[in-house]
């Protein structure tokens, strides 16, 4: 069965400083999500990665998949407190639906 | 366009009560995700659904657990006789179609005391 393997588990960083987590998957992916969840709340989508070698930016936040489609990364630059959270890598290798990586934690202090 | 519903946000059932937790997709989309976050756990798969189909149940127990998604109204996830067990939180995701993003709701905390 697919796996997901996330890491690092948990990561404090200082505030205005660059972070970076991984998610490798067993087998090649269709798809492969990042989300942010809050601890006790629902999951926040943040992208999505379909083809080897793509790279997407959303405002401070960079995500990247390998040309095997086998493994991505995640890339905050300048950290902010409003990046504290779980973040989660979700994916797709048949049938549409998620198999998810164990989470991220991540702390930014002040 | 509002987001993917969920309701009850919070629910408590005692010991060999019915749990039934309800999703409302994102307008326009038609297949609908239940997944399982237990304690200290990930995230995991249960069943996939579009409208009047299961797809596919790979991930749902095989006892105590259904779930449906009619024609009208919303998909709902049903646990029969809850066991201190199925305590956990409950995401439904929905997508427009089968490969596009998913997109998650708020979840259902389930409690059973």
């Amino acid at each position: 069965s697919q796996e997901l393997e996330q890491s690092p588990q948990s990561l404090i960083v200082q505030e205005g400083k660059n972070l970076t987590i991984n998610c490798t998957s067993s087998k090649t992916l269709y798809g492969l999500y990042w989300y942010k969840q809050k601890y006790g709340e629902g999951l926040i989508f943040l992208m999505m990665l379909q083809k080897g070698g793509e790279e997407k930016s959303h405002e401070k936040i960079t995500a990247k998949l390998d040309e095997k489609k086998q493994q991505s990364s995640l890339h905050i630059t300048a950290s902010q407190p409003s990046h504290a959270g779980i973040y989660l890598c979700g994916g797709e290798a048949a049938g549409n639906k998620l198999t998810f990586g164990g989470g991220t934690r991540v702390l930014v202090k002040p | 366009n509002a987001g993917v519903m969920q309701n009850p946000r919070h629910l408590v059932r005692r010991r060999g009560q019915e749990a039934r937790l309800r999703c409302s997709p994102m307008k326009g989309h038609s297949h609908v995700y239940w997944y399982r976050q237990l304690p200290e756990e990930g995230l995991k798969f249960m069943v996939y659904l579009q409208k009047e189909n299961i797809i596919d149940e790979s991930g749902m127990p095989k006892e105590r657990f259904s779930a449906e998604f009619p024609k009208e109204g919303p998909s709902i996830l049903r646990i029969q006789q809850v066991v201190r067990g199925d305590s956990a939180a409950y995401f439904c995701a929905s997508s427009r179609t089968g490969g596009n993003e998913q997109f998650f709701g708020p979840g259902t905390r389930l409690t059973v005391l």
